[in-house]
C-alpha cells in the first residue's frame, strides 16, 4: 500500500461547482499535512496546510480525519483557474522528509 | 514567491554521461531538496541539506549525488546518466516548518 493515496482523476466539473477530494495516509505517526496545487509543466505550490482543527481560505476548506487517517479539500464556487493537479503531502513524525501522493487532476469547464 | 533558480531548464544527455544539475536559492532557506517526478509517482525525494555541507539520502538516492558548500548552492550529479533517471527534476527549499518553496524543474532526457 502507497503511503499517501489520491484518487488520479481527472475531475470534470463545471464552473461553480462543489469539488471534494480526498487523501488516506497509511502511517499513523504522521503529523502534518498539507495541500500543494501544480499546473501542468510548472512547479508544485503550497495551497494550505492542514490542521487538526480543520482550515478555510476563502473557497477552499481543508479537513483532517486522524481516525480514519486522511485528509480532504474542498473547492466551492469552481473557477476555471482552478483547473490544476492537487497533491496531497504528508509527513511523518520525527522525520524531516514530506510524501507527495500521486495527485488529484481538476478540470473546470465553462 | 522564493527566490529559485534550477539550471539548465532542459538537458538531453547519453547514457554514460555524468550530468550536474544547479539550484540557486537568495531566500537564505537552511534546508534544500532535490526531488524527482514521474508519471504514476508523486514527487519522490532523492536528497537534502539541512546546511552548508549536511546532507542526506532520500528514498531514491541510488545513482545520485548532492554536494552543498555555499547555502545558497545545491548541487545534483547523476553519476553515470541511465536511461532510468530520465525525469523533470524539482529543486525545493524550505525553512523547516515542512513548507516547501519549488524551482521551476529541469527537464532531463537520457537517451
Amino acid at each position: 500500500r502507497k503511503e499517501v493515496e489520491q484518487d488520479p482523476g481527472p475531475f470534470n466539473v463545471p464552473e461553480g461547482a462543489t469539488v471534494a477530494f480526498n487523501c488516506t495516509y497509511s502511517n499513523s505517526a504522521s503529523q502534518s499535512f498539507f495541500w500543494y496545487r501544480q499546473d501542468c509543466r510548472k512547479e508544485p505550490k503550497l495551497l494550505m496546510s492542514v490542521y487538526s482543527s480543520g482550515n478555510e481560505d476563502g473557497r477552499f476548506t481543508a479537513q483532517l480525519n486522524r481516525a480514519s487517517q486522511y485528509i480532504s479539500l474542498l473547492i466551492r464556487d469552481s473557477k476555471l483557474s482552478d483547473s490544476a493537479t492537487y497533491l496531497c503531502v504528508v509527513n511523518i513524525l520525527n522525520t524531516d522528509k514530506l510524501i507527495f501522493g500521486t495527485g488529484t487532476r481538476l478540470q473546470v469547464f465553462p | 514567491d522564493a527566490g529559485i533558480t534550477q539550471s539548465p531548464r532542459h538537458k538531453v544527455t547519453e547514457t554514460g554521461t555524468p550530468v550536474t544539475l544547479r539550484c540557486h536559492q537568495t531566500e537564505n532557506h537552511r534546508y534544500m531538496y532535490w526531488y524527482r517526478q514521474d508519471p504514476g509517482h508523486g514527487l519522490r525525494l532523492i536528497h537534502y541539506s539541512y546546511g552548508v555541507k549536511d546532507t542526506d539520502k532520500g528514498e531514491v538516492s541510488d545513482g545520485y549525488s548532492v554536494s552543498r558548500s555555499k547555502t545558497e548552492d545545491f548541487l545534483l550529479t547523476l553519476e553515470s546518466a541511465t536511461s532510468s533517471q530520465t525525469s523533470v527534476y524539482f529543486c525545493a527549499t524550505g525553512t523547516g516548518d515542512e513548507k516547501l518553496f519549488f524551482g521551476s524543474g529541469t527537464q532531463l532526457s537520457v537517451l
